[in-house]
């Protein structure tokens, strides 16, 4: 069965920081990769997207994720954090599934930023 | 654009009930599916309905149904409440079922406490 994993369950950074969340997945077909954010009291919203082309991609808030096919890999990074990136972080993977897309998710990221 | 709307926000059972939570998908959105948000678990996949059939089923019991209606609205329906129920359950609606690059928008969820 497909699974994802995101090895780090609970980050604390502080504000400037550099962020990177890890995402391996075990999938052997064609995946299309996501990113999605829950911020506290907030709806879980995309944050960023991978399907073809450019492994790097980037999304809203300065966010990007790299796309490392033979790690089976898709880790999130940010620059510099900031305490508005204070949110619950989870990485998904679409697998095709009865002439249907369904996403399996992992886990999640708890990510606390001091300010 | 009205977003995807979950009622109730959040509903107080005891072991043994049963309960209904419906969900109005993004207005054009023919897919709606459900999934079981827990601290410990992440997201897990529930059902997937696409034009009042369903398409994708997860790896819950059968107490855990569901059904679409012809103008996309969706009910998950669980009976015979257990504890380990207790849990945010989301909807999220997409456009097409058949596009693996397509975003899900998910809805603020119904939180279900039962005790």
């Amino acid at each position: 069965a497909q699974s994802v994993s995101q090895h780090n369950h609970h980050v604390i950074l502080s504000e400037a920081a550099s962020l990177e969340l890890g995402c391996n997945y075990s999938y052997g077909g064609t995946v299309n990769l996501f990113w999605y954010v829950q911020y506290p009291g907030q709806h879980l919203q995309l944050l960023l997207k991978y399907f073809s082309g450019d492994p790097l991609v980037k999304g809203i808030k300065g966010f990007e994720a790299e796309f490392i096919k033979s790690k089976f890999s898709f880790n999130l990074r940010k620059p510099s954090v900031q305490w508005s990136d204070t949110a619950e972080y989870f990485c998904a993977v679409n697998v095709a599934s009865g002439g249907s897309y369904i996403p399996t998710f992992g886990r999640g990221t708890s990510l606390i930023v001091h300010p | 654009k009205a977003g995807v709307t979950q009622t109730p926000r959040y509903l107080i059972k005891t072991r043994g009930q049963q309960v209904t939570l419906s969900c109005s998908p993004i207005s054009g959105h023919r897919s709606v599916s459900w999934y079981q948000q827990t601290p410990g678990q992440g997201l897990q996949f529930l059902f997937e309905y696409f034009s009042e059939t369903q398409r994708n089923k997860g790896n819950f019991p059968g107490r855990f149904s569901g059904r679409q209606f012809s103008n996309s609205r969706s009910e998950m329906n669980v009976s015979t409440l257990e504890l380990g129920d207790s849990a945010l359950y989301l909807c999220a609606s997409q456009k097409d079922v058949g596009a693996t690059n397509e975003k899900l928008f998910f809805g603020s969820g119904t939180q279900l406490s039962v005790l």
